[in-house]
């Protein structure tokens, strides 16, 4: 079947860590974006990526990084530098142009 | 620039009565707007989408919206609500470049009372 996949689904992390959160979609979508969701701020755009091998940053960009080395992925680094990395962060892919995304199931991340 | 704005952060119904969670939009160009349901600790699902084509939309699980231009509104309705329709709401417009941005409200949370 085809779809996005998030990997961990729980991550945990201890302050002045980075971690990877994984995707991978086999939808063939040229699109990728990050977002991250806080309770009652509905969701953030991190990251986002057009093409392989280039991406942009989004609104909240500071403190995490990105890469697109292939179609099919576009892991985020959360870095130590993120000062409240507490959330829930989703990844979606879509068409290229004004359509509609396709999100993963998510990966909850809890700073301990 | 693009935004949108869900009136109500919490609403409430009974099982069987209607449901209507309301979104306005601000664009600077004609908007390609949707509406996306999410499960607890689950990503989003489509629910539907308007791309200036028909302004009254369809979607999945007995839910529809209606684009009005004059009011700059794509409320989302059900006739009668179910216990299943407990969910989070989004409505998003996409940006306004080519690139596929979606720009969310702050969602609305749906209980269905029994």
């Amino acid at each position: 079947d085809g779809g996005i996949t998030q990997s961990p689904k729980y991550l945990f992390r201890k302050e002045g860590q980075n971690v990877t959160l994984s995707c991978e979609q086999n939808l063939n979508h040229d699109a990728m974006y990050w977002y991250r969701q806080d309770p009652g701020q509905g969701l953030r755009l991190i990251y986002y990526s057009q093409i392989v091998n280039d991406f942009q940053k989004g609104d909240i960009a500071e403190g995490y990084s990105v890469s697109r080395e292939k179609k099919e992925s576009f892991p985020l680094t959360v870095t130590s530098a993120q000062k409240n990395p507490t959330a829930f962060y989703l990844c979606a892919s879509s068409y290229s142009g004004r359509t509609e995304a396709f999100f993963g199931q998510g990966t909850r991340l809890t700073v301990v | 620039a693009q935004s949108v704005t869900q009136l109500g952060s919490h609403v409430s119904v009974s099982e069987g009565a209607l449901v209507l969670l309301r979104c306005n939009y601000s664009s600077s160009v004609p908007p390609y707007l949707f509406w996306y349901v999410q499960y607890p600790n689950q990503g989003l699902q489509l629910l539907l989408k308007y791309t200036s084509a028909a302004t009254l939309v369809k979607g999945i699980n007995g839910f529809e919206a209606e684009f009005k231009k004059s009011e700059t509104s794509f409320h989302l309705t059900k006739p009668s609500a179910h216990m299943s329709d407990a969910a989070e709401y989004f409505c998003a417009v996409s940006g306004s470049s080519n690139t596929g941005k979606l720009i969310f409200g702050q969602g609305t949370t749906l209980q269905v009372k029994p």
